[in-house]
């Protein structure tokens, strides 16, 4: 089975850059969404194929991808930002979430 | 615009089974599938299975293999996720999202279930 890695807490300071990375075998071959999770709201999807940012998303989330490795970044951290961030891969029809990676913005 | 909307909240005892639908809205149902996801209280995200809404093929992982049964009403757009011989672990809000080729994008609002005696 395939996992992915995050680290479990990022802090940021509003206005500075964030980088959240997500490893796994599995992104040699196949592209990461990143979804933003808020307390007691579901997932939204911030960015899919590696780098793509769907409409309406902020223009300071952006993201890359190399070897085993995928990178949110964010830049200029607003408090509004301060939320959980998961990476996900799909592989042979089978999903793996990361662990999620508890973003403060303080 | 792209909806999915769940059923509402469910308590149930050890051992018992629960279906959870998922009715969306907005786009055409067949063209894509439905993933289920489960999130117990304070923990992570954990993918469960989808369904392609067009064959009904499913796919599980493997740790709940055996008890969860994945079906669609393409009448209704609606997706359902069963769950069997529920136990306390199985506590979580489960969360449907569309399928697309590429990976899934719009998410249903969660329904939380406790299990408990």
């Amino acid at each position: 089975s395939y996992e992915l890695t995050q680290p479990s807490s990022v802090s940021v300071s509003p206005g500075q850059t964030a980088r959240i990375t997500c490893s796994g075998n599995i992104l040699t071959k196949k592209y990461v969404r990143w979804f933003q999770q808020k307390p007691g709201q579901a997932p939204q999807l911030l960015i899919h194929q590696d780098t793509e940012r769907p409409s309406g998303i902020p223009e300071r989330f952006s993201g890359s991808s190399s070897g085993t490795t995928a990178t949110l970044t964010l830049t200029g951290a607003q408090v509004d930002d301060d939320a959980d961030y998961y990476c996900y891969s799909m592989a042979d029809n089978i999903g793996v979430f990361g662990g999620g990676t508890r973003l403060t913005v303080l | 615009q792209v909806q999915l909307v769940q059923s509402g909240e469910e308590v149930k005892k050890p051992g018992a089974s629960v279906k959870v639908s998922c009715k969306a809205f907005g786009y055409s149902f067949k063209s894509y599938g439905i993933t289920w996801a489960r999130q117990a209280p304070g923990q992570g995200l954990e993918w469960i299975g989808w369904i392609n809404a067009y064959d009904g093929a499913t796919n599980h992982t493997h740790g709940l293999r055996g008890r969860v049964a994945m079906t669609t009403d393409t009448s209704t757009s609606t997706a359902y996720l069963e769950l069997r011989g529920l136990r306390p672990d199985d506590t979580a809000t489960y969360y449907c999202a569309r399928q697309k080729t590429t990976g899934i994008d719009y998410w249903g609002q969660g329904s939380l279930v406790t299990v408990s005696s």
